[in-house]
């Protein structure tokens, strides 16, 4: 059975870091991931995919890359912004029944100004 | 705007009377999905559809039924609630045929059961 593990469950930065949010999964066999951002009470907004046959993705201060023999994925977010504190949420769609997306529990991300 | 839209966004119900969350895209995507998210246990998938009429259970299908009459509509029917089922609910969408799969989820529906 897939799961997914986020780490770390929180973290709290100043204005300006370079941070990385880490994401592991048990099975390789996936579709692809998926990086979204959750603020309170709101909805998913997707950040970034990267297929199975990709190893990153770009947009913005964004980067995900994807290791997907090792089961890993890394979210960094270059020079953070207090408007970056959300919850960030590592998804996996795996092979075995790709219907759905497997999550993980987050990391909630503060960025003090 | 392409967009995935929940009705209510917010709902404060009593154990035992019947209700419906809708769930709309605008995005002709065959897909379709609802998740609960509690403390703790994550996203969790409940029901979903591969198209109009095809529809399978999830993770945590128990005390929940859908219908998918249209492509754009996938509704959740909770018969008879519990306290059990309060939780935050979302729908999710995306198009099953070529790439990137990417899925879009709505604003959610936050469930008060008491």
């Amino acid at each position: 059975k897939q799961e997914v593990t986020q780490i770390p469950a929180a973290l709290s930065v100043p204005e300006g870091e370079n941070l990385v949010l880490n994401c592991s999964f048990t099975d390789s066999a996936i579709y692809n991931l998926q990086w979204f951002r959750q603020d309170p009470g709101k909805g998913l907004t997707s950040l970034l995919l990267i297929q199975s046959s990709q190893r990153e993705q770009t947009s913005g201060r964004l980067n995900a890359s994807l290791d997907k023999s090792s089961g890993r994925s890394t979210l960094y977010i270059a020079a953070s912004q207090p408007g970056d504190s959300a919850t960030y949420l590592c998804a996996v769609r795996p092979k075995e029944y790709g219907n759905k997306l497997v999550f993980g529990a987050g990391t909630i991300l503060r960025v003090k100004s | 705007e392409a967009q995935v839209t929940q009705n209510p966004r917010y709902l404060i119900t009593v154990t035992g009377k019947k209700l419906t969350v809708t769930c709309s895209q605008n995005m002709n995507h065959e897909y379709m999905s609802w998740y609960r998210q509690d403390p703790g246990l994550g996203l969790r998938q409940i029901y979903y559809s591969m198209n109009v009429e095809v529809t399978d259970k999830g993770d945590v299908p128990e005390g929940y039924k859908v219908s998918r009459k249209e492509k754009r509509n996938f509704p959740l029917i909770l018969e008879s609630p519990s306290p059990n089922q309060t939780s935050l609910y979302f729908c999710a969408s995306y198009r099953l045929a070529g790439s990137p799969y990417e899925q879009y989820f709505g604003p959610g529906t936050r469930l008060t059961v008491t």
